[in-house]
């Protein structure tokens, strides 16, 4: 079953705009991952955050943790046409065998020039 | 570095043959794993593998198999192949277990069409 779950599951916006979505857990993490995949690729790694930490940022993404409300958000600012993608949050849970990643549905991100 | 690699990156099969979906790394990568997409979903994990000699279930291993005799090399090979296993599959490698705040590589994936 799906550990994460990401809010909106689709987002269209205009280019130099901010697209923000969510993803929800439901137990106790490690870290949690976001990944990045264009239509028809393989998923590429945008920012890890642990456990421990409230806030990261990678150029023009910034993702925040907030492990009370087992949530983090994946802000990605000034959007650009190429940015168009569906985003995955991924997380690893405490005791998981393997320490396995968990992946949610996704949120596709339309940027339009 | 060519990264992951996967082979093929199309294949129709019918209802009950059998293939292998390949899988390398050049990283010198101990963790490698294996992942289905379906339509508007996620990932889903079929099997893993801690280092050459070591693999275990995932979230939907069945119909599935692996082996792991080089850090190299994971293949997934489907035995019967049903109708339900049309998919994307996805290999991904790391230097380390997820849990260990290792990020994952993955590779380009194979679509799979079962007919």
């Amino acid at each position: 079953s799906q550990q994460g779950e990401e809010d909106p599951q689709a987002l269209s916006i205009q280019e130099g705009e901010n697209a923000t979505m969510n993803c929800s857990y439901k137990t106790s993490i490690n870290n949690l991952q976001w990944y990045r995949q264009n239509s028809g690729r393989g998923l590429v790694h945008l920012i890890l955050i642990r456990s421990n930490e409230r806030e990261k940022h990678s150029g023009r993404l910034r993702v925040t943790l907030d492990t009370s409300k087992k949530s983090s958000s994946l802000l990605i600012t000034a959007s650009r046409a190429a940015d168009t993608a569906s985003y995955f949050c991924a997380t690893v849970h405490f005791k998981a065998a393997g320490n396995k990643l968990t992946f949610g549905g996704g949120t596709r991100v339309l940027v339009k020039p | 570095n060519a990264g992951v690699t996967q082979t093929p990156k199309f294949q129709v099969l019918k209802t009950g043959q059998s293939m292998t979906l390949q899988c390398a790394q050049d990283m010198n990568h101990e963790y490698m794993s294996w992942y289905r997409q379906d339509p508007g979903m996620g990932l889903r994990l079929i099997h893993y593998s801690v280092g050459a000699g070591i693999t275990d279930q995932g979230e939907v291993p069945n119909g599935y198999n692996v082996s792991r005799s080089t850090t190299e090399d994971f293949p997934l090979r489907l035995l019967s192949a049903a109708p339900s296993q049309t998919s994307v599959y996805f290999c991904a490698s790391s230097g380390g277990t997820p849990g260990m705040n290792y990020e994952q590589y993955f590779g380009p994936g194979t679509r799979l069409t079962v007919t």
